[in-house]
């Protein structure tokens, strides 16, 4: 069974231009999140999807923002871009409910130059 | 809000020796706790978590974790340490207050000599 995808695995982008990375769940998983993990600063909660819709999102300014498909796959679209927006963005996938396991994908590296 | 702490950012341990990862949780209500280990330059690995029963669970590549509600915690253990186990550990909590997120801790170095 295939894991959880994203791409690209790096980007680079220069200050004040727009990123856009794509996750891909696990067949079946419904709900898909998106975590940042910028030195320093640990693996911070971003945003939560399920079953298209926007559930909850972490203390991340509106620039960041995202969308789930109806295949369930995901995007997360940075604006404006910041150099310390430069981290791992991480994609995980999971059944509904909080007893659920949320397995991750490899991640996205984003630089910001 | 639910959080975990991990107080060792490194542990270094011979390779055969046995091993512990700490981790101390701060919830309300009944918690549910994972270990996660991340590689160089890869994404998050599920280990292992706890959601009720037996206080002793058992997860991938022979890692276990023990759950105890008096201490608030949930130390990751492997009784014969690899070298191939070096890796950054985290600890994290569900969070159900509305996110469905988990909180993780800072991580920790895992450092396993030959």
């Amino acid at each position: 069974e295939a894991g959880v995808t994203q791409s690209p695995t790096h980007l680079i982008k220069t200050r004040g231009q727009q990123a856009t990375l794509r996750c891909s769940p696990i067949s079946g998983h419904t709900s898909v999140y998106w975590y940042q993990q910028a030195l320093g600063l640990g693996l911070q909660f971003l945003l939560w999807y399920d079953e298209g819709e926007e559930r909850n999102r972490g203390n991340f300014p509106p620039r960041f923002s995202g969308r789930q498909f109806p295949n369930y796959s995901s995007e997360l679209n940075v604006n404006a871009l910041e150099l310390e927006d430069s981290a791992l963005y991480l994609c995980a996938s999971s059944l509904v409910g909080s007893r659920e396991t949320q397995y991750f994908g490899p991640g996205t590296r984003l630089l910001v130059l | 809000a639910q959080s975990v702490a991990q107080p060792e950012d490194q542990v270094n341990v011979a390779e055969g020796n046995p091993l512990t990862v700490k981790c101390t949780y701060s919830v309300s209500g009944n918690p549910y706790l994972f270990w996660y280990v991340q590689y160089p330059n890869r994404g998050l690995q599920f280990l292992l978590k706890y959601i009720t029963g037996d206080n002793l669970v058992k997860g991938s590549y022979g890692f276990e974790a023990e759950f105890n509600k008096s201490q608030t915690s949930f130390h990751l253990k492997k009784p014969s340490a690899l070298v191939s186990d070096s890796a950054l550990y985290f600890c994290a909590v569900r969070d159900f207050q509305g996110a469905q997120k988990l909180v993780f801790g800072q991580g920790t170095r895992l450092t396993i000599n030959p």
